[in-house]
């Protein structure tokens, strides 16, 4: 049931782009999205809801797919400041939902000068 | 900003004792998490909490248990310690409901010997 992240870990140079998926094979309610810096707590990036829409947040944004159960994480011209676990967190449940989450095992990002 | 505050930032303890970790927020949130971090796991959710006194199995809840007395106050029980639940542990709280984001304290490094 956990959500498949991929891919595990991925190296950039300042200014490239990278895409990070996350996977689930149950129906998905809502996918959120994290970042961990090293010795630091997770932060919250954002929440895709189903219905497909796509968001952004600065120079990050992600897209859901609903029906292929899938959300993409998308990094457009990396900055030094992107470095960290990426972790995606789903939700299967419609309505029901006591707010828990299933998190996948996350992408380690590092960007390099 | 919301707060998220854990007891401890390391913690050590020997095989056997009875370890508390203490997990406080201030954003009146009804939903309170207690996750472990191992590398290259992810995040694996042990116990949740959608009210006071209310609380439910996560994915790994064995060896622990949780206490709910006061709703901004989460704390979780080893209830004897073993080298095994040597790891980081997050806690995390957020609005009720499915949707809301999770806030994140800063772990508690928890060594047993």
């Amino acid at each position: 049931q956990q959500p498949v992240q991929s891919p595990q870990a991925v190296i950039l140079r300042e200014g490239e782009d990278a895409v990070i998926n996350c996977s689930s094979s149950k129906a998905l309610y809502s996918v959120h999205w994290y970042r961990q810096k090293h010795g630091e707590a997770p932060v919250f990036l954002m929440i895709l809801l189903k219905g497909g829409e796509q968001k952004g947040h600065d120079k990050i944004s992600a897209s859901f797919n609903e029906k292929k159960q899938q959300s993409s994480l998308y990094l457009t011209a990396s900055q030094l400041s992107y470095s960290g676990t990426y972790f995606c967190g789903t939700d299967p449940y419609y309505g029901g939902s006591q707010g828990n989450l299933i998190f996948g095992k996350g992408t380690k990002l590092s960007v390099k000068p | 900003d919301v707060k998220v505050t854990q007891s401890s930032r390391y913690l050590v303890k020997r095989t056997g004792e009875k370890v508390f970790l203490e997990c406080v927020q201030d954003m009146d949130h009804e939903n309170m998490f207690w996750y472990r971090q191992d590398p290259g796991l992810g995040l694996r959710l042990i116990y949740f909490s959608y009210d006071v006194k209310m609380k439910e199995k996560g994915d790994i809840p064995e060896g622990y248990s949780v206490s709910r007395e006061k709703k901004e106050r989460f704390s979780l029980i080893l209830e004897s310690a073993s080298t095994n639940q040597t790891s980081m542990y997050l806690c995390a709280s957020s609005q009720g409901g499915s949707g809301q984001p999770q806030h994140f304290g800063d772990g508690t490094r928890l060594s047993i010997l």
